[in-house]
């Protein structure tokens, strides 16, 4: 039951705006998230957890919607190191004793152009 | 280490031959992680390590899998008689956390072509 993002790709000029979401049909506990460059590692950006918060840092942060059990990536002023794919990984309330898994979505293809 | 490392970053292999891919985590990390990315896929999870104690070795896709990490360090995955499907990129990360909701790094992976 992996989780779905949404949009699969978005194109942006620089010092554009966009928004990526993470929606999951199990409760879950937190989210994380990551981008990652062709060929390179996925990195580390945040975690979410439950009870509905908020973080950022620069120009990147993200919410949690415990109601909707999605949660949104907002990129503002986006700049040409911003391109890569993002992706999602959630652990549930209720993974059950003995799991450890983070769930990833299919991500989100984001490219910026001059 | 400054980071988490992984070798060999590719390796072909003809199919039926045995592999052992190998990650040295962060040093110190308590958690680590195995995952297999597939092109165009997100990772998918393969085992979970606890210091020396693999706790979650649910996404293994079959016996052929095997992973260790003995003394709660590197880490050793090895897949026997490689089949075709196998071809993927394998994402090792660590974490100085146990789940849930720790900060998890990954590696730059090695990509497994079967041949």
């Amino acid at each position: 039951q992996q989780p779905v993002q949404s949009p699969q790709a978005v194109i942006l000029r620089e010092g554009e705006d966009a928004v990526i979401n993470c929606s999951s049909s199990k409760a879950l506990y937190s989210v994380h998230w990551y981008r990652q460059k062709h060929g390179e590692a996925p990195v580390f950006l945040m975690i979410l957890l439950k009870g509905g918060e908020q973080k950022g840092h620069d120009k990147i942060s993200a919410s949690f919607n415990e109601k909707k059990q999605q949660s949104s990536l907002y990129l503002t002023a986006s700049q040409l190191s911003y391109s890569g794919t993002y992706f999602c990984g959630t652990e549930w309330e209720d993974s059950g004793a003995g799991s450890y898994q983070l769930t990833f979505g299919k991500g989100t293809k984001l490219s910026v152009i001059p | 280490g400054a980071g988490v490392s992984q070798s060999p970053r590719y390796k072909v292999a003809k199919r039926g031959q045995d592999v052992a891919l190998r990650c040295d985590p962060i040093s110190g990390h308590v958690s680590l992680f195995w995952y297999q990315q597939a092109l165009g896929q997100g990772p998918e999870f393969l085992t979970y390590f606890q210091n020396e104690a693999q706790l979650d070795k649910s996404g293994l896709p079959s016996d052929r899998f095997f992973a260790e990490r003995p003394e709660g360090s590197v880490s050793t995955l090895k897949i026997q008689r490689t089949q075709q499907e196998d071809s993927a990129v394998y994402l090792c990360a660590s974490s100085l956390v146990a789940p849930p909701a720790g900060e998890a790094f990954f590696g730059q992976g090695t990509r497994l072509t079967v041949v």
